[in-house]
This record gives C-alpha cells, sequence and structure tokens, in this order.
C-alpha cells in the first residue's frame, strides 16, 4: 500500500521569504502523480501543483515549484516570496492507478506567515 | 458551475442517531469518493465508487455505508453514530481516464459532531 509521510506538522516562513515543505511517500508503482493541496480556514482543498513521475523536470506554478526526486522518492514544495494568503494547512498527496484513481494523503503541515 | 456540493454543511447528531450526508455533482464524473478529515490525521478515504451501482470500502469503512444509485450522487449514511465519527467529511469526484489536470473535485465538506 502506499503512503505518504509529511514529518513537518508546522511551519513557519517571513513574509516575502522562502519556505520549503517535506513529502516522501512510498509505492511500488513506476507511474503516478504527486499533488500538493492547500487548505485555508474555508476549508476548501485547493489544488496547488502536480507532477507527473514520468517527468523528469520539476512542476512550477508561479511562485510554487516542487523538487521531485523519484529514486528517493521525495516531493517537496517549495513556496517564494511567501505571502499572508499563502498560510493554510498544506497536504501532500499520491494517486494510485489501477482503475479506482485514489488519493492517499499526508497528515498534513500547517504553514503559518508571519508579517 | 456548482461542481461538488455536499449536503448539509453543517450537523450535530446523538450518539445512535443516524444520518444520511448528500454529494451531488454536474460534471458527469464516474468516480466518486467519500472522505473524512481528523486533527493530525489529513483525508483517509472512507467509501469510493467508479460509478453508477457500484460501491467499495476504502481505508476507514466501519460504521459507514454508501449507495450510488444515480451516476450524480453519493450518499455516505451513518446507521448508529458515534462519538468517534465526529469529523469533517469530504465529498471528491474525478473523470474516467487519464489525469488532465485536476484529480479529484472537493466539495466544501460537511462539519459532523456527535454528541
Amino acid at each position: 500500500a502506499q503512503t505518504v509521510t509529511q514529518s513537518q506538522p508546522e511551519m513557519s516562513v517571513q513574509e516575502a521569504e522562502t519556505v520549503t515543505l517535506s513529502c516522501t511517500y512510498d509505492t511500488s508503482e513506476s507511474d503516478y502523480y504527486l499533488f500538493w493541496y492547500k487548505q485555508p480556514p474555508s476549508r476548501q482543498m485547493i489544488l496547488v501543483i502536480r507532477q507527473e513521475a514520468y517527468k523528469q523536470q520539476n512542476a512550477t506554478e508561479n511562485r510554487f515549484s516542487v523538487n521531485f526526486q523519484k529514486a528517493a522518492k521525495s516531493f517537496s514544495l517549495k513556496i517564494s516570496d511567501s505571502q499572508l494568503g499563502d498560510a493554510a494547512m498544506y497536504f501532500c498527496a499520491f494517486l494510485t492507478q489501477g482503475g479506482s484513481e485514489k488519493l492517499v494523503f499526508g497528515k498534513g503541515t500547517k504553514l503559518t506567515v508571519n508579517p | 458551475n456548482a461542481g461538488v456540493t455536499q449536503t448539509p454543511k453543517f450537523r450535530v447528531l446523538k450518539t445512535g442517531q443516524s444520518m444520511t450526508l448528500l454529494c451531488a455533482q454536474d460534471m458527469n464524473h464516474e468516480y466518486m469518493y467519500w472522505y473524512r478529515q481528523d486533527p493530525g490525521m489529513g483525508l483517509r478515504l472512507i467509501h469510493y465508487s467508479v460509478g453508477e451501482g457500484t460501491t467499495a470500502k476504502g481505508e476507514v469503512p466501519d460504521g459507514y455505508n454508501v449507495s450510488r444509485l444515480k451516476k450524480q450522487n453519493f450518499l455516505l449514511g451513518l446507521e448508529s453514530a458515534a462519538p468517534s465519527q465526529t469529523s469533517v467529511y469530504f465529498c471528491a469526484s474525478s473523470p474516467l481516464g487519464r489525469v488532465d489536470g485536476q484529480p479529484q473535485h472537493f466539495g466544501d465538506g460537511t462539519r459532523l459532531s456527535i454528541l
């Protein structure tokens, strides 16, 4: 079974600075997808960024980028120029294949942005 | 453009009562999912469905039942509510086939308290 581990329950960053959230996963699959979701206090689950395992190039979405290390099974999220609106819970997730496409979530990292 | 709609948004029950949470999606998605979110636990899959008339168990199915009589609706039932089922419940849906963008579309959640 796939597992996703986020080793940092909480992180904080100063506004305008850069922060990196860690995520590791365990799987025997060779083709899969990884995601970072943001959950603000409103409870909405908002997709931040996605990465296909077969792509070596790291995904980037504006101020958000990932460092995908397939061999190490590591998928960290870097937030540059942090803004107050980035404060939220961040969840790393792995998408299983095989017909059901189930998401397996990590336990989350609470990010605080200090003005 | 409603997406995934969950009803109700909040509910308080007494131990032993029963209730049904409704999830409706208007995107013609094949797959639908029910998750629960508890503090420090991330989202955990309760049950899912890969099409109308089908259901399957997820990671934490005990104490819940589901039905998918219509493609657009996925119902989650608690036959005899227990305090351990106090949680925030999320419904999600996804299309059949290759992931092209957002892997799953989430509802806004239902906060359920069992006294």
